[in-house]
C-alpha cells in the first residue's frame, strides 16, 4: 500500500546533541510537510517544500531545519535539541495544489531530549 | 489570521450514544474545513471534508455541515462504538506557495465505554 512511513518511532537524544527524524512516502507527492504537536496541543506546520522548493513558517525556530534529497524522502534536522522541542513529529504529503485535496500523515516519531 | 477552536475534552460517552464535537473557525475567503482523527499510536487520517458553504461532509456514520453563517463546522455521530475512541481534531485550510497549510484545532480526545 503506498503510503507514508516515519522512522525511528521513538528518539531519544540528549540536550544540544544533534538529531535527524526521517520521512519517505511511496505516493509520488510533490508537497512534503513537519509538522511538530506537543502533548495536548494542536499540530502546527514547521515548514514544507513543494517539489524542492523549501517553504519556512515565520515562527520556526533557526535549530530547525529540513532536507528533501529526492521526491520519496524528507528530513527533519533539529541543530541543538532543547527540552521544549520534546514533541511527536508528524510528517505529511498532498499530492495536488487547491485547498481541499487531504493530507496523507505517517505515524509520527516521538522525540525525547534528555 | 486563519484560527479553529474546537470544544475542550476530554469526552467520555457509552457506547450507542450520540455524539456532537463543537468546532468553531475564524478565516478569510472561503477555506475548506476537514475532520481528522488519530488513533492511539498512529498519525492523522482524514475523516471527512467539506469545500464550500452548506457542503455536508461524511464518512463511517460521522456527519458534519459546513455553516458559514454561525463559522462552525460541528462533528456528529448518531450512535457512538467503541472503537471510536480517539482524538478529533477539526482544521481549515489555506493555501501557502502552491501547498494546502493546515490550521488545527486543539483536540479532543473521546473516550467511548462498553
Amino acid at each position: 500500500d503506498a503510503m507514508v512511513i516515519q522512522n525511528p518511532r521513538y528518539q531519544v537524544t540528549q540536550f544540544g546533541k544533534p538529531v535527524t527524524l526521517s520521512c519517505s512516502q511511496t505516493l509520488n507527492h510533490n508537497v512534503m510537510y513537519w509538522y511538530q504537536q506537543k502533548s495536548s496541543q494542536a499540530p502546527k506546520l514547521l515548514f514544507h517544500y513543494y517539489d524542492k522548493d523549501f517553504n519556512n513558517e515565520a515562527d520556526t525556530p533557526d535549530n530547525f531545519q529540513s532536507r528533501r534529497p529526492n521526491t520519496s524522502f524528507c528530513f527533519l534536522d533539529i541543530r541543538s535539541p532543547g527540552l521544549g522541542d520534546a514533541a511527536m513529529y508528524l510528517c505529511a504529503t498532498s499530492g495536488r495544489t487547491g485547498y481541499n485535496s487531504p493530507l496523507h500523515f505517517g505515524n509520527g516519531t516521538r522525540l525525547t531530549v534528555t | 489570521g486563519n484560527s479553529v477552536t474546537q470544544m475542550e475534552g476530554p469526552v467520555t460517552l457509552s457506547e450507542e450514544a450520540f455524539l456532537t464535537i463543537n468546532c468553531t473557525y475564524t478565516a478569510t475567503g472561503y477555506p475548506s474545513l476537514f475532520w481528522y482523527v488519530q488513533y492511539p499510536g498512529e498519525g492523522l487520517q482524514l475523516l471527512l471534508k467539506a469545500t464550500k458553504a452548506d457542503d455536508k461532509g461524511s464518512n463511517k456514520g460521522f456527519e458534519a455541515t459546513y455553516r458559514k453563517e454561525t463559522t462552525s463546522f460541528h462533528l456528529e455521530k448518531g450512535s457512538v462504538q467503541v472503537s471510536d475512541s480517539a482524538v478529533y481534531f477539526c482544521a481549515l485550510s489555506g493555501i501557502g506557495q502552491g501547498a494546502q497549510k493546515l490550521v488545527f484545532g486543539q483536540g479532543t480526545r473521546l473516550t467511548i465505554n462498553p
